[in-house]
């Protein structure tokens, strides 16, 4: 079946713009987290959701940062004001629910210039 | 002290032989764990996850889990050029939270 995408793949933005990242995660799959890497460094969690939970937003950097789902489904991750330490690749998971194996999109890379 | 701890390698095996990878974790309550494979470039993919102590096999996989002394491998048999990768492990936390947390992951080479 489909797998988890993520768009656009690729988003090259000017410091000081907003940008929205978009996640479509695996049908069925109730539980939506957002990660960022950082060229040759770990994953830093970003924020999850599970169902009708409200999200853990603990990850997010600065206020500069939100993130929505709606209908249970779709993802946006969006930054304002970008800034160039923004720049990093911007992984989207899903799972059956939390708790469980996760499984990543392809993620996009974000280059702020 | 870091939460999840891997050594970054690289681990340089040759071709046939068992890689064996390494991770140690600080929580004591956790009770999920994963290892996922990245190529440079790619994002991770799910290779094997682990729940109970002792050892889980999937083909040349097998993960091994030590609760009592907190620590989680995986190991590769028959090693191959295309297992070369950066392999992450991931514990998920608890405390009320479903974070899940990565090491900075292990780079290995398998050398043909």
């Amino acid at each position: 079946g489909a797998g988890v995408s993520q768009s656009p793949s690729n988003k090259v933005t000017e410091k000081g713009k907003d940008v929205e990242l978009r996640c479509d995660p695996i049908s069925g799959h109730t539980a939506l987290y957002w990660y960022r890497q950082s060229l040759g460094q770990g994953l830093e969690f970003l924020i999850y959701f599970q169902g009708n939970s409200a999200p853990d937003k603990s990850g997010l950097p600065s206020d500069r940062f939100s993130a929505e789902r709606t209908g249970g489904s779709v993802s946006t991750l969006t930054i304002q004001r970008t800034q160039q330490e923004d720049s990093a690749v911007y992984l989207c998971a899903s799972s059956l629910g939390v708790g469980r194996e996760q499984y990543f999109g392809p993620g996009t890379r974000l280059t702020v210039t | 002290q870091k939460e999840v701890e891997q050594n970054s390698g690289p681990l340089s095996v040759p071709e046939g032989a068992i890689a064996s990878l390494n991770c140690t974790y600080s929580d004591r309550g956790s009770q999920s764990f994963f290892w996922y494979r990245q190529y440079s470039g790619k994002s991770p993919e799910l290779i094997m996850f682990i729940y109970s102590n002792g050892d889980k096999e999937d083909g040349r996989f097998t993960a091994q889990l030590n609760k009592a002394s907190q620590y989680v491998s995986l190991l590769i048999r028959d090693s191959q050029p295309s297992d070369s990768a950066t392999y992450l492990c991931a514990v998920r936390a608890t405390s009320g939270t479903y974070k899940y947390i990565f090491g900075t992951g292990t780079r290995l080479k398998v050398l043909a």
